[in-house]
C-alpha cells in the first residue's frame, strides 16, 4: 500500500538556522508533490509544488528538492524565524493515483 | 474572493444523530475536496468532486458517510448516524486543476458524544 513518511514528528532549530524537513513515500509514483502548512486551528495552506521532471524549486526562504530515485523529497526553511513554527504536511499526486498527505512534521523554530 | 466557506466550524452532537457539513468553493474551481484530520490518520481525503460530479469516493470510510455536490458552488458531506469515532476535523478544500493549488477551507471541528 502507498505510505509516505516525514523525517520526525516534531523538530526544534534555533533562530537563524536552515530547517530541513524530509518526505519518503514507497508504493507510489507521483506526478507532483506538493508542501504545505498548517497552523493549530487551520487548514493547511500550500507552499510550493514540484513536478517529477522537475529536481529543484525555490520561493523566498524556501526551497524544495525531488529526487524520484530516492522516493523523497527536502524542505529547507533557510534562516528561520519563530514565525516558521507550524506543522509542515508534504502531499503526493499523480494520474490514476489518489492525492495524499503525509503524517506532517511539526517545526519549532526557538528564539 | 472570500476564499472556502465552510459551515458550521464546531459541531456538537450526540452519537446516532444525523449530522450535515457544508462547503462553498472559491468560485471558478472545477474540483472540491472533502478531507478528515485527526491525530491518529492525519489528513485522509475522503472524496472529490470534479464540476460536480464524484470522480472518487474511495476515502469514504462506510456508508454512514455521503456527499453531494448539486451545483457549482455547494456541497455537503452528511454522517447519518454519528458515532463518537467519527470525531475529527474536517476540511474542504478546491482547486483549479486536480494538480494545483488546493485551497482549504477552515475546517468544522465535529464532536460526537
Amino acid at each position: 500500500s502507498q505510505k509516505i513518511e516525514q523525517n520526525s514528528e516534531a523538530l526544534n532549530i534555533q533562530e537563524g538556522k536552515t530547517a530541513t524537513l524530509t518526505c519518503n513515500y514507497t508504493n507510489y509514483s507521483p506526478a507532483y508533490l506538493q508542501w504545505y502548512r498548517q497552523d493549530p486551528g487551520r487548514g493547511p495552506v500550500f507552499l510550493l509544488l514540484i513536478r517529477e521532471n522537475e529536481k529543484e524549486k525555490r520561493k523566498e526562504r524556501l526551497k524544495v528538492t525531488f529526487d524520484t530515485t530516492l522516493k523523497q523529497s527536502l524542505f529547507h526553511i533557510t534562516a528561520s524565524q519563530p514565525a516558521d513554527s507550524a506543522t509542515y504536511l508534504c502531499a503526493l499526486g499523480g494520474y490514476g493515483q489518489n492525492f495524499v498527505f503525509g503524517p506532517g512534521t511539526r517545526l519549532s523554530v526557538l528564539p | 474572493d472570500a476564499g472556502v466557506i465552510q459551515s458550521p466550524r464546531h459541531e456538537v452532537t450526540e452519537m446516532g444523530q444525523e449530522v450535515t457539513l457544508r462547503c462553498k468553493p472559491i468560485s471558478g474551481h472545477d474540483y472540491l475536496f472533502w478531507y478528515r484530520q485527526t491525530m491518529m490518520r492525519g489528513l485522509e481525503l475522503l472524496i472529490y468532486f470534479n464540476n460536480n460530479v464524484p470522480i472518487d469516493d474511495s476515502g469514504m470510510p462506510e456508508d454512514r458517510f455521503s456527499a453531494k455536490m448539486p451545483n457549482a458552488s455547494f456541497s455537503t458531506l452528511k454522517i447519518q448516524p454519528s458515532e463518537p469515532r467519527d470525531s475529527a476535523v474536517y476540511f474542504c478544500a478546491s482547486s483549479l486543476d486536480v494538480g494545483e493549488t488546493q485551497y482549504f477551507g477552515p475546517g468544522t471541528r465535529l464532536l460526537v458524544l
